[in-house]
């Protein structure tokens, strides 16, 4: 059972580049997060998607955009990126979107560096 | 405001010994879900045990309970009988029926395991 897999597993990135970061649940659940973590700043929403089709903004979206073209894939791209973008960004997964009770599982991360 | 928190930065702990990790929450709605991740050096994170604000009872799962306060506004992880596997960041999350979708998460606790 792989769950949630995240691509790359790390990258080092210069300042203006374009990139996208994979994000793949095999767990048929219907919504999916982008979160960032930084020290002393715990995890933070970046966008999220309550089914295919659909997407939402998080606490700190802006420099980043997503697409959920299907149930599966929530690939999250930073158009330009910027320093202060280096982060561990997970991906997560939860079955019911809307509940307080559902439960978001997570992927193994891809640590970014931004230089 | 800080939704959550985890007063205590670091512990330690002998290996087969019981501890407490401990998290309290703001919330001012009736409807909430609290959450506890495990984050090993490995840098995954690892959902352990979910406790429903409506729930009676406190939850356990293997040898994980929560220790659930509602009136003291307390979610306090309990670990019995530690592993050297235990060893790693504790996060404390909640999740508000009217909070929009992300999981609003905790500073952490470093748990060390010693023989």
């Amino acid at each position: 059972i792989a769950g949630i897999t995240q691509a790359p597993t790390s990258q080092i990135l210069a300042a203006g580049r374009r990139m996208t970061l994979r994000c793949t649940q095999d767990m048929r659940h219907n919504a999916m997060y982008w979160y960032r973590q930084d020290l002393g700043l715990g995890l933070r929403l970046i966008h999220y998607s309550n089914t295919a089709g659909t997407t939402g903004k998080g606490e700190v979206p802006d420099g980043y955009s997503v697409s959920r073209a299907n149930t599966d894939d929530f690939p999250l791209t930073l158009a330009s990126a910027v320093p202060s973008q280096t982060s561990v960004y997970f991906c997560a997964s939860s079955d019911e979107a809307g509940a307080y009770t559902d439960t978001q599982y997570f992927g193994p991360g891809t640590r970014l560096t931004v230089l | 405001a800080q939704k959550i928190t985890q007063t205590q930065p670091g512990m330690f702990v002998q290996e087969k010994e019981a501890v407490t990790l401990d998290c309290t929450y703001d919330t001012s709605d009736p409807s909430y879900g609290l959450f506890w991740y495990k984050q090993p050096s490995s840098g995954e994170m690892i959902f352990l045990i979910y406790q429903g604000s409506y729930d009676q009872q406190n939850a356990t799962e293997g040898r994980y309970s929560l220790n659930f306060q509602k009136a003291r506004k307390s979610a306090n992880l309990v670990i019995s009988a530690s592993q050297l596997g235990d060893s790693a960041m504790y996060f404390c999350a909640m999740r508000e029926e009217n909070s929009g979708y992300a999981l609003n998460f905790g500073k952490g606790t470093s748990l060390l395991v010693t023989p």
